[in-house]
């Protein structure tokens, strides 16, 4: 099975700053990868998929960069509705498995 | 947009059968891979299993042996059975879509289901 490693575990940053959240998996997943914003008490909601497209209606202050086994995402000017929790996901074959997640704090 | 509608029991006693239905539109249940998640209280996502309305069945290992997971397309639903439950699986567990490359992009409300005596 494959694994999704996430760092960092938590992340504080303050209104404006570029923040990048990174996601390893344990083995080559080409660009199937997902990123997930998920707010107390919400269902995650799909930001980026196939690594680097930005889902329809998500900011375009959201992006997804890598391929293989490293993957990235970049909020670029944090806004106040940006402090979630963010995750991870392969979709390369089943089980499909999250990242652990990165719960992002206000500064 | 793709609603869907979780219902079962928020209760269930240890030992015994967890059961929840997932509905959704009578003109998307061809077009996805339906997925099973769950979040323990304070915790990460876990992906459970999914399936394709065709009936294929993909589940997590870590539950196989106490997972089933069946859709129906007459009613437009699919659903969950987890059996011999115990506390560790007082979650909330989530229905949604998922397709290989676009991932799940519509979600349930959630279920919060409390294994308890």
């Amino acid at each position: 099975d494959i694994q999704m490693t996430q760092s960092p575990s938590s992340l504080s940053a303050s209104v404006g700053d570029r923040v990048t959240i990174t996601c390893r998996a344990s083995q080559t997943i080409s660009t199937y990868l997902v990123w997930y914003q998920q707010k107390s008490g919400r269902a995650p909601k799909l930001l980026i998929y196939a690594a680097s497209n930005l889902q329809s209606g998500v900011p375009s202050r959201f992006s997804g960069s890598g391929s293989g086994s490293e993957f990235t995402l970049t909020i670029s000017s944090l806004q106040p509705e940006d402090f979630a929790t963010y995750y991870c996901q392969h979709s390369y074959s089943a089980p499909y498995a999250f990242g652990q997640g990165t719960k992002l704090e206000i500064k | 947009q793709v609603q869907l509608l979780e219902s079962g029991p928020g209760l269930v006693e240890p030992s015994e059968t967890l059961s929840l239905t997932c509905t959704v539109p009578a003109d998307s249940i061809s077009l996805y891979y339906w997925s099973w998640i769950r979040q323990p209280p304070g915790k990460g996502l876990e992906w459970i299993g999914n399936t394709f309305y065709t009936g294929n069945i993909n589940y997590n290992p870590s539950l196989k042996s106490r997972v089933t997971i069946l859709v129906d397309t007459s009613r437009n639903h699919f659903s969950l059975r987890l059996s011999s439950v115990t506390a560790a699986d007082t979650a909330i567990y989530y229905c949604a879509s998922q397709r290989r490359t676009e991932g799940m992009e519509y979600w349930g409300q959630g279920t919060l289901v409390t294994v308890s005596s």
